[in-house]
């Protein structure tokens, strides 16, 4: 069945960066897009961007541009997501979702989310 | 982009209906035909329940339905049952592959 597994929790210092991963299985990889959201603790959900695993392009909400990367490996169909100096304010739970443009514009499948935890 | 506009919370008593409103721009809700509806229980990653509008994907009880007028989208729920009670999110795609979620409304079986 079609699964999108996350990596585990993660505890990082105020100015590190954290990488998160996002294993797609039970469809061809390079079929759907993967998007990043963000919830931080109590507040709702954000959206934060979109990498295309079939090139490896990627579409950055303004809010992220210039602090988080998406990139792919596509020999083991995962995705990952890296933002750098971390503040207390990204303290979150981060979900991978898939969509499928020209096809599908809605998040049809999610990961179970990975929390980060930014704290001295 | 800023976050579509929903009602903090809306209650109801089992077997009623209740409706949640999500309120856009022309730039999102009104000017596509793809806004969605997101339930999470606590806890929980989000879950599909409506798509392109009104469009319910398989294994979604037909209680949930969705509809638009202009820049707002509706999500109602009908025959309330307890285990409907979670947030609910609207998201629209916002164009140039984008999306903005709404602030999220707490639905409550009295």
């Amino acid at each position: 069945q079609v699964q999108l597994v996350q990596s585990g929790a993660e505890v990082k210092k105020p100015g590190a960066s954290v990488k998160v991963s996002c294993k797609a299985s039970g469809y061809t990889f390079t079929t759907y897009y993967i998007h990043w959201v963000r919830q931080a603790p109590g507040q709702g959900l954000e959206w934060m961007g979109t990498i295309n695993p079939s090139d490896g392009s990627a579409n950055y909400a303004q809010n992220f541009q210039g602090r988080v990367i998406m990139t792919r490996d596509t020999s083991t169909s995962t995705v990952y997501m890296e933002v750098s100096s971390l503040r207390s304010e990204d303290t979150a739970v981060y979900y991978c979702g898939r969509d499928r443009p020209r096809y599908d514009y809605h998040f049809d499948c999610w990961g179970q989310g990975t929390l980060v935890t930014v704290s001295s | 982009q800023s976050a579509l506009t929903q009602p903090r919370s809306v209650s109801g008593s089992p077997g009623q209906s209740v409706t949640i409103s999500c309120t856009g721009t022309s730039s999102d809700v009104a000017g596509y035909n793809y806004v969605s509806w997101y339930q999470q229980h606590p806890g929980k990653a989000p879950k599909l329940m409506i798509y392109d509008v009104s469009k319910r994907p398989s294994g979604v009880p037909d209680r949930f339905s969705g509809s638009r007028s202009g820049n707002t989208a509706s999500l109602t729920i009908s025959g309330l049952q307890a285990e409907d009670e979670a947030d609910y999110y609207c998201c629209s795609y916002a164009g140039r592959y984008t999306y903005v979620f709404g602030t999220g409304t707490k639905v409550t079986v009295l």
